[in-house]
């Protein structure tokens, strides 16, 4: 089992649809979690980390379920520059490992 | 402010040619460090982290091998490259705490021919 899963996609949504992503992990004692954002090409970025009561920044919502091991982004009013691809990211409860869910692509489309 | 450098951007290489991708951080002291390979259309590969000079840990046994000779400096290495070790390297430096993200480098785009 990966230790941290994701739905690869691709989701084709119409701009100002809102869209959700889900993402799972297998090690309980994990700490911190992250979404990142990569376009084509480049290196990825920092999102948004993701905190435990959940978490607001603009149109994008992180929430941890941590009983179920469960991340998940919500993006609302979604705009053509959101087209890339998110991952999921777990820091491990060492905090030195840290893994990389495989994806999810994402296209806005006019 | 923290940077993070690797080099170079784009690599072409014959099979069985030596690898050696560094990478440097500027700014901060006594980083995680990390390599991660990206195959196209997949998602990053964690291939070796460092909590400390001469600390490596392996993540997937490979072609591939990492030294961190100096606090600040991570090198990936590979004695003979195989087609399928191209991809995309990365580079990245977080802090050994919780909550604090990875940076990357710019990557290095590695073509095996």
């Amino acid at each position: 089992r990966k230790e941290v899963e994701q739905d690869p996609g691709p989701f084709n949504v119409p701009e100002g649809a809102t869209v959700a992503f889900n993402c799972t992990y297998s090690n309980s004692a994990s700490q911190s979690f992250f979404w990142y954002r990569q376009d084509c090409r480049k290196e990825p970025k920092l999102l948004m980390s993701v905190y435990s009561s959940g978490n607001e920044d603009g149109r994008f919502t992180a929430q941890l379920n941590r009983a179920s091991q469960y991340i998940s982004l919500l993006i609302r009013d979604s705009k053509l520059s959101d087209s890339a691809t998110y991952l999921c990211v777990v820091k491990s409860s060492s905090a030195s490992k840290i893994i990389f869910g495989s994806g999810t692509r994402l296209s806005i489309r006019p | 402010s923290q940077t993070i450098h690797q080099w170079p951007a784009t690599l072409v290489q014959p099979v069985g040619s030596p690898l050696s991708l560094e990478c440097t951080v500027e700014g901060t002291s006594n980083p995680n460090l990390y390599w991660y390979r990206q195959a196209a259309g997949r998602g990053l590969q964690l291939l070796f982290y460092s909590v400390g000079i001469g600390q490596i840990s392996s993540e997937v046994p490979q072609n591939l091998s990492a030294s961190r000779p100096q606090d600040r400096q991570f090198i990936l290495s590979s004695k003979k490259l195989l087609l399928s070790d191209s991809g995309f390297y990365l580079c990245a430096w977080s802090v050994g705490t919780h909550n604090t993200e990875a940076f990357f480098g710019q990557g290095t785009r590695l073509t095996v021919v």
